[in-house]
């Protein structure tokens, strides 16, 4: 079965740039109707959530306007790794950073549909 | 800044149903597809419910989802002690060209 794994540094000092690496597992990043991207998640407001990007295995991507400027997502194929760098980062970037999948449905809709065990990154001198 | 509404909890007896609703707009729900998410302690968040109401594969028809207006409601039947989590919607806003998430809601099994 398919799995996601994030990996990175766990604190990262302020004006700094946070650099995430989603690995994925158990199948290819370049087959179906999937979409590789981040939510993250706050701590301490467990009931918040916040979609940052995503990004199709040909290199389309879609970004959180709030935090496009500061997000660059990039999807390499051969190592089946999708990245994530957002820069200029502050303590509100403190947050439990989630790698997932979107599935595009025929329908229409969509769904993340897979979800990494998450990762912690701490915004800190 | 969440712009789905959802109640913080809710709560009911082993064997009971909870329903859990979630209110949008006609720039978000109004227009497109909801998904449902649970997320257990200390654990990351599951699909429950995509396209308003389909189950994914391995999902108990437990779980059950509506559409109506700028509204969903996601069902939860037979409650079990493993339910207790925080249950959220989801769904693309034309408006703000995002994925929006709800406010989230902790179910408590009494």
């Amino acid at each position: 079965q398919v799995q996601l794994q994030e990996s990175g540094p766990g604190l990262v000092k302020p004006s700094q740039t946070l650099s995430l690496t989603c690995t994925v597992s158990g199948g290819s990043i370049s087959s179906g109707n999937y979409f590789w991207g981040w939510i993250r998640q706050p701590p301490g407001k467990g009931l918040e959530w916040e979609w940052i990007a995503y990004i199709y295995y040909s290199g389309s991507a879609s970004y959180n306007p709030s935090l496009k400027s500061r997000v660059t997502l990039s999807v390499d194929t051969s190592k089946d790794q999708v990245s994530l760098k957002l820069s200029s980062v502050t303590a509100a970037d403190t947050a439990i950073y989630y790698c997932v999948r979107r599935e595009y449905y025929g329908s229409g809709g969509d769904a993340f549909d897979l979800w990494g065990q998450g990762t912690m990154v701490t915004v800190s001198s | 800044q969440s712009v789905l509404t959802q109640p913080p909890s809710v709560s009911a007896a082993p064997g009971q149903k909870v329903t859990i609703s979630c209110s949008g707009s006609s720039s978000n729900i109004g227009h497109n597809y909801v998904s449902w998410y649970r997320q257990l302690p200390g654990t990351a968040p599951k699909l429950l419910i995509y396209d308003n109401n389909k189950r994914p594969s391995g999902i108990p028809d437990r779980f059950s989802g509506s559409k109506s207006g700028t509204s969903v409601t996601l069902g939860i039947t037979g409650l079990q002690t493993g339910d207790e989590a925080d249950y959220f919607c989801g769904t693309w806003d034309n408006s703000v060209s995002t994925y929006v998430f709800g406010t989230g809601t902790k179910v408590t099994v009494l």
